[in-house]
């Protein structure tokens, strides 16, 4: 079975600095696009970055470009996003997904960060 | 990089058809077909419903149709059930090599 799985529910401090995973299996992890989609509290989705990890590829929405950080680690099929300095206004669920031809087909279960004092 | 456009909220009779617009710009919806629609109930991951503009995944219905025409796509849902409920978004690739979703649609069954 295609999925990817993610890493639980997070609490930090604003300031503080997150990695957060997805793991891929079922598939090539190396030759597919992998990516993350964030989604506020009763907001709606919003598209952050994406990569290849076979040719480290990697595109920022405009938002995202110097917020964080997306990386992979081919060798446990392995994505991750990361903060080096969370805020508040970071707080949502995060998605990662599967990128397939201009579409997202797989998506994991979600990641929870929430940042409060 | 806009967020493309879509209803807040779209209802319609069990049976019936509607459709829910997405319009963006020709720097995405109107040059490129990588234009994908998902579907999310509350609490879950969206999903997959429609991508390249109008081609249906394994396990989608057949209710569920996509166009497009200039800078706008289209998400058409026939003979309407309870079972369809839920925000429904829109996304396109983008001539910055990114991607961009809709700011979503509430879909209501009467």
């Amino acid at each position: 079975e295609v999925q990817l799985v993610q890493s639980g529910a997070e609490v930090k401090k604003p300031g503080e600095s997150l990695k957060i995973s997805c793991r891929g299996s079922g598939y090539n992890f190396n030759t597919n696009w992998i990516g993350w989609v964030r989604q506020k509290p009763g907001e709606g989705l919003e598209w952050m970055a994406i990569m290849k990890p076979d040719d480290s590829d990697i595109r920022y929405s405009p938002s995202s470009q110097g917020q964080v950080t997306i990386s992979a680690d081919k060798s446990i099929s392995t994505a991750y996003l990361q903060w080096s300095s969370l805020k508040a206004p970071d707080t949502a669920m995060y998605y990662c997904v599967r990128g397939v031809s201009g579409y997202f087909d797989i998506w994991g279960q979600g990641t929870m960060v929430t940042v409060s004092t | 990089q806009s967020a493309l456009t879509q209803p807040a909220s779209v209802s319609g009779s069990p049976g019936q058809s509607i459709t829910v617009s997405c319009t963006g710009t020709s720097s995405d919806v109107g040059t490129y077909n990588y234009v994908s629609w998902y579907k999310q109930c509350p609490g879950k991951a969206p999903k997959l419903m429609i991508y390249g503009v109008g081609n249906r995944p394994s396990g989608v219905s057949n209710r569920f149709s996509g166009s497009k025409s200039g800078n706008t796509a289209s998400l058409t849902i026939s003979g309407l059930q309870a079972e369809d409920e839920g925000d429904y978004y829109c996304n396109s690739y983008t001539r910055s090599g990114t991607y961009v979703f809709g700011t979503g649609t509430k879909v209501t069954v009467l």
